[in-house]
């Protein structure tokens, strides 16, 4: 009953350094999502994929890429983290449905950037 | 292009009576969906209900409604008989036939259940 899994939980890190997040799902979902929420203003889309091997730019994408190599996983990475990324960050699947279904959500993942 | 918007930053409640969380959208689609997602003080985002464009009646989940006027884009979450556990952020949030799947969220509505 794992579900939608983030690693790390928490993270702290200076300004300039890289870091990945792992999202991983074990529902077989074909659609994997990376959020970020910052205090009032709800969840902001970053990336997303339909699909193993295809990715397509949210909301808020600068400063984030995202890799889908294999269809359980979608990776998060910041190349040269600034403090406007301190955030939760969400990963979250579903099936192929482009407007019914709801997203599964992982716990989340603080990020903190000095 | 997608929007949800939801005015109340903070809403109170007394413990066994019904509330209504506000909120409204905007889409070019004809088909969409909405969905209403709860996140208490532990952080996770917890599913409620959902509805869907075409659905003629409101959909219902136990202790929670949601109230669908099409004509007026929105789509308010009732809960009735509010329990202390209720306290939690609410979230309202939207996806589209023609958004590639995505779901897009409002700010949410922070949501106090007073004893």
């Amino acid at each position: 009953n794992a579900g939608v899994t983030q690693t790390p939980k928490f993270r702290v890190l200076k300004t300039g350094q890289s870091m990945t997040l792992l999202c991983a799902q074990d529902m077989n979902h074909e659609y994997m999502y990376w959020y970020r929420q910052d205090p009032g203003m709800g969840l902001r889309l970053i990336h997303y994929s339909v699909g193993e091997g295809t990715t397509a730019k949210g909301e808020v994408p600068d400063g984030y890429n995202v890799s889908r190599l294999k269809k359980q996983n979608f990776l998060l990475g910041l190349e040269s983290a600034a403090p406007s990324q301190t955030s939760v960050y969400f990963c979250a699947s579903s099936y192929p449905k482009l407007y019914t279904g709801e997203l599964f959500f992982g716990e989340g993942s603080r990020l903190t950037v000095l | 292009a997608q929007k949800i918007t939801q005015t109340q930053p903070g809403m109170f409640v007394q413990e066994k009576e019904a509330v209504t969380l506000d909120c409204t959208y905007d889409t070019s689609d004809q088909s969409y969906g909405l969905f209403w997602y709860k996140q208490p003080s532990s952080g996770e985002m917890i599913f409620l209900i959902y509805q869907g464009s075409y659905d003629e009646q409101n959909a219902t989940e136990g202790r929670y409604s949601l109230n669908f006027q099409k004509a007026r884009k929105s789509a308010n979450l009732v809960i009735s008989a509010s329990q202390l556990g209720d306290s939690a952020m609410y979230f309202c949030a939207m996806r589209g036939l023609n958004q590639g799947g995505k779901l897009i969220f409002g700010q949410g509505t922070e949501l106090s259940v007073k004893p």
